[in-house]
């Protein structure tokens, strides 16, 4: 059974820096392409980074470029976003989502990330 | 670059069918890009219902399919039911600088 499950998220000021994780399970970590995409409270999906199977290529979106740095580690099954210089805008829950056919078709449960003072 | 433009809300009675639409431009959706639907319940994780514009996942009813013409993605739904109430979100590859773009999500409601 394919399982992504985030952890990291929490309370952080603003200017501050948190790290999330995603465990990936049940698959082929090596083989797949990866995301992190968030949601605000209420609102919408916003897709932030995808990174290659071998780490090659990286995007981001433009609301978050040179700010967070999405990486992975294929022998420990793991898929990272490093988060710099966080504010307000960024408080959201962040997915973890793996890509297949050009879809994201499995997704973790979401790691909540606060920015507040 | 902007959100994908999809309604807000749409509406229909059990049995019926509904169509969602999802209007990019060029550089996405009417683009040779991969378009994708997404199902979402309050309180859960997004699930992937069409891929490559017209492409079910296994396990997904085909009562769901999707379509494109020119720089709009559709995805419809037949024979309503009351557990396809969730919101509905579309999403595209792009040829910008990002790779992915959403739309803003559409709420269906049954009534």
């Amino acid at each position: 059974e394919v399982q992504l499950v985030e952890s990291g998220g929490g309370l952080v000021q603003p200017g501050g820096s948190l790290r999330l994780s995603c465990a990936a399970s049940g698959f082929t970590f090596r083989s797949y392409e990866m995301n992190w995409v968030r949601q605000a409270p209420g609102k919408g999906l916003e897709w932030i980074s995808y990174i290659s199977s071998s780490g090659a290529a990286i995007y981001y979106a433009d609301s978050v470029r040179g700010r967070f740095t999405i990486s992975r580690d294929n022998a420990k099954n793991s898929l990272y976003l490093q988060m710099n210089s966080l504010r307000a805008e960024d408080t959201a829950l962040y997915y973890c989502a793996r890509t297949a056919a050009g879809g994201l078709d499995y997704w973790g449960q979401g790691t909540l990330v606060t920015v507040s003072s | 670059q902007s959100a994908l433009t999809q309604p807000a809300s749409v509406s229909g009675s059990p049995g019926q069918s509904i169509t969602i639409s999802c209007t990019g431009t060029s550089n996405d959706v009417g683009s040779d890009k991969f378009v994708s639907w997404y199902q979402q319940h309050p309180g859960k994780a997004p699930k992937l219902m069409i891929y490559d514009v017209r492409n079910r996942p296994s396990g997904v009813s085909d009562r769901f399919s999707g379509s494109k013409s020119g720089n709009t993605a559709s995805l419809t739904i037949s024979g309503l039911q009351a557990e396809d109430e969730a919101d509905y979100y579309c999403s595209s590859y792009t040829s910008y600088t990002t790779l992915v773009i959403f739309g803003g999500g559409t709420k269906l409601t049954v009534l």
